[in-house]
């Protein structure tokens, strides 16, 4: 079935630094994947949509310059958090979808531990 | 309005037993998709089941069950001879074609299986 990888799984750094998250959908091609922010105990907040070849679609509250998103190819999009603070610390998880109708399920990374000390 | 509610923050059931995690939906579509995933305590979301809108049948897949009543737009989840591997977040989601096939997301529902 359809693999979606996400590198690293695991992140601890100090405050103010650039953490660089990366979802690669392995055996499809993916014009759209999603980043979510997951809060311990909490369900999924879809951050932003990243589009192949444009610009990524943010949802409401989630700061753009904070959270750089580039889709360069259809298999690669990443998710940069800029000048992390340890309020950026989270689980941060991807997914993509393939092509076709309704039915077909998004595909999700396993995720990324962000701490930021 | 919420699309997705989960009323049920945490599940209990014995080993073995069959238990049936709550969801229901709010939409004004004809067309839409229901899934199910599970979520380890490892973090990664895995997906276990899928129905159709228009599909008249429930959805089966081993020991998931989809018991889907769309007059009252529900779509539990049904898991029978529970596992303690079984243990683990359960998440309810729609994808509604008309707002992009964005995913919507339930809070959860954490389900124990007592050995």
């Amino acid at each position: 079935g359809a693999v979606v990888s996400q590198h690293p799984s695991r992140v601890i750094c100090k405050s103010g630094t650039s953490v660089k998250i990366e979802c690669r959908s392995l055996d499809f091609q993916a014009t759209t994947m999603f980043w979510y922010r997951q809060f311990p105990k909490q369900s999924l907040m879809l951050m932003a949509t990243s589009n192949e070849g444009s610009k990524a679609t943010y949802e409401q509250g989630v700061e753009k310059d904070k959270f750089l998103i580039n889709h360069a190819s259809l298999t690669l999009s990443t998710l940069t958090v800029t000048s992390a603070h340890p309020e950026d610390s989270s689980f941060y998880i991807c997914s993509a979808r393939t092509q076709g109708y309704s039915n077909q399920p998004q595909h999700f990374g396993d995720g990324t531990r962000l701490s930021i000390l | 309005a919420q699309k997705i509610t989960q009323t049920q923050p945490g599940m209990f059931v014995q080993e073995k037993e069959a238990v049936t995690l709550d969801c229901t939906y709010d939409t004004s579509d004809q067309s839409y998709g229901l899934f199910w995933y599970k979520q380890p305590s490892s973090g990664e979301m895995i997906f276990l089941i899928y129905q159709g809108s228009y599909d008249e049948q429930n959805a089966t897949e081993g020991r998931y069950s989809l018991n889907f009543q769309k007059a009252r737009k529900s779509a539990n989840l049904v898991i029978s001879a529970s596992q303690l591997g079984d243990s683990a977040m359960y998440f309810c989601a729609m994808r509604e074609p008309n707002t992009g096939n964005q995913f919507y997301f339930g809070t959860g529902t954490s389900l124990t299986v007592i050995p």
